[in-house]
């Protein structure tokens, strides 16, 4: 059993730049959420993907948008990126039916913005 | 809106003692789940301990067990016997449970409080 896959692990962008960050969901698993983690805070909900479609967001600008593929894997794109959005992204994956059973997370993409 | 405080920035225990971090919530939901998560350098969130809230008796797992107070919207966490390897940030965190065919809650997590374990 493959857990939560984020790629790449560490980014480097400069301001007004677009990027595109990508998780392969544990296997078995057919739900993705992203969270976005600032420098000494907790995660925050960007938005999950359940059949390809976004189902649930957070307070995220529209510029925060999101892909999820027939395997379940996601990508999260951020365009006109900000200084604030320096953080590391977590990725987690899970069951729709049951979502508490296994809440699986990868180890996160930091993405830094100059 | 929910929301989960954590009171405790940083916490210190020493090896093989016994430490308990806070959390405190807020939420006019009566279904819902808490949960404590692990978080190493390594930064991967790691699951610790879960409460489903309709369940009165309290989670344990190993070392870990949590004190829940549903009227006191209060959800603690106990850490006995502590290891090195406990040293890590630790998040408390909220999910409404999720209605017949309604959407998946996603969690709401604290601040996180910084426990280091000294040798």
């Amino acid at each position: 059993e493959t857990g939560v896959t984020q790629s790449p692990t560490h980014l480097i962008k400069t301001r007004g730049q677009q990027v595109t960050l990508r998780c392969s969901s544990q296997s078995g698993h057919n739900t993705v959420s992203w969270y976005q983690q600032a420098l000494g805070q907790g995660p925050q909900f960007i938005f999950q993907y359940y059949r390809e479609e976004e189902n649930g967001r957070g307070n995220f600008p529209p510029r925060f948008s999101g892909l999820q593929f027939p395997n379940y894997s996601s990508e999260l794109n951020v365009n006109a990126l900000e200084l604030d959005d320096s953080a590391l992204y977590l990725c987690a994956s899970s069951l729709w039916a049951e979502p508490v059973d296994g809440y699986t997370f990868g180890s996160g993409t930091r993405l830094t913005v100059v | 809106a929910q929301t989960v405080t954590q009171s405790q920035p940083e916490m210190s225990v020493q090896e093989a003692e016994t430490v308990t971090l806070s959390c405190t919530y807020d939420t006019s939901e009566n279904n819902y789940y808490l949960f404590w998560y692990k978080q190493p350098p390594s930064r991967q969130m790691i699951l610790v301990i879960r409460q489903e809230a309709y369940k009165q008796q309290n989670a344990t797992e190993n070392r870990f067990s949590v004190n829940f107070q549903k009227a006191a919207k209060s959800f603690s966490l106990k850490i006995s016997d502590s290891q090195l390897g406990d040293t890590a940030m630790y998040f408390c965190a909220f999910m409404k449970r999720r209605n017949y065919g309604g959407s998946q809650g996603n969690l709401i997590f604290g601040k996180g409080t910084k426990l280091s374990v000294k040798p």
